[in-house]
């Protein structure tokens, strides 16, 4: 069966902080990773990690993926009460898969 | 931009209703999805479509059915809704292989 997780599934910082967010993901025929941000409503995607573009950067935000752990991090520099959210990770998996597996998520908060 | 469109933010139902929920999205995507996410649990794969007409049972599908009758429009059925039914319902759509674009969700409570 496969299987995202990710830690930690809380996290409080206060702004300015750095953090960075974990996902390490069993899934067969490994596609690609997904990081969403979940605020109130709908999660907004943020990358896309495969094998050809291990890495991606917009902004403060950036994201490792590291195929040989099975895994991938969220880094978020100097950080703002905007970016308190739900962090999604999810994977895509198997020939012809449609199916995104999804971690719970970490929740982030930022205090001023 | 993609917009997906829920038709309803929250809806309240009595338990033993059936209870339709209606996506729509303007990008001539080939795939559609329904979720439902619960604290704790995530999000979980309900039904998806990869084209008109056709459907695939997810991770829970049991209780709920589908219908695509036009390649835009997603609708999601709970046939005799039940309070363990009460959930945020997510739709989504996509090309193959691409991220996910996500409606705002239709918060339903069963009483």
């Amino acid at each position: 069966e496969d299987k995202v997780v990710q830690s930690p599934l809380s996290l409080v910082v206060h702004e300015g902080d750095t953090v960075t967010l974990n996902c390490s993901y069993e899934v067969t025929n490994f596609r690609s990773l997904l990081w969403y941000k979940q605020e109130k409503k709908a999660p907004t995607f943020l990358f896309m990690l495969t094998s050809s573009g291990i890495e991606k950067k917009s902004g403060r935000l950036s994201s490792i993926l590291d195929k040989k752990e099975l895994s991938s991090i969220l880094n978020i520099t100097a950080t703002q009460t905007g970016d308190s959210a739900i962090y999604l990770c999810a994977s895509y998996s198997g020939a012809g898969s449609y199916q995104l597996t999804f971690g719970k998520g970490t929740k982030l908060s930022v205090i001023p | 931009d993609v917009k997906v469109t829920q038709s309803s933010r929250y809806l309240v139902k009595r338990t033993g209703e059936k209870v339709f929920l209606e996506c729509v999205q303007d990008m001539d995507h080939e795939n559609m999805f329904w979720y439902r996410q619960d604290p704790g649990l995530g999000l979980r794969l309900i039904y998806f479509s990869y084209d008109v007409k056709m459907k695939e049972k997810g991770d829970i599908p049991e209780g709920y059915s589908v219908s695509r009758e036009k390649k835009e429009r997603f609708s999601l059925i709970l046939e005799s809704a039940s309070t363990n039914q009460t959930s945020m319902y997510l739709c989504a759509s996509r090309e193959i292989y691409s991220p996910l674009h996500f409606g705002n969700g239709t918060r339903l409570t069963v009483t």
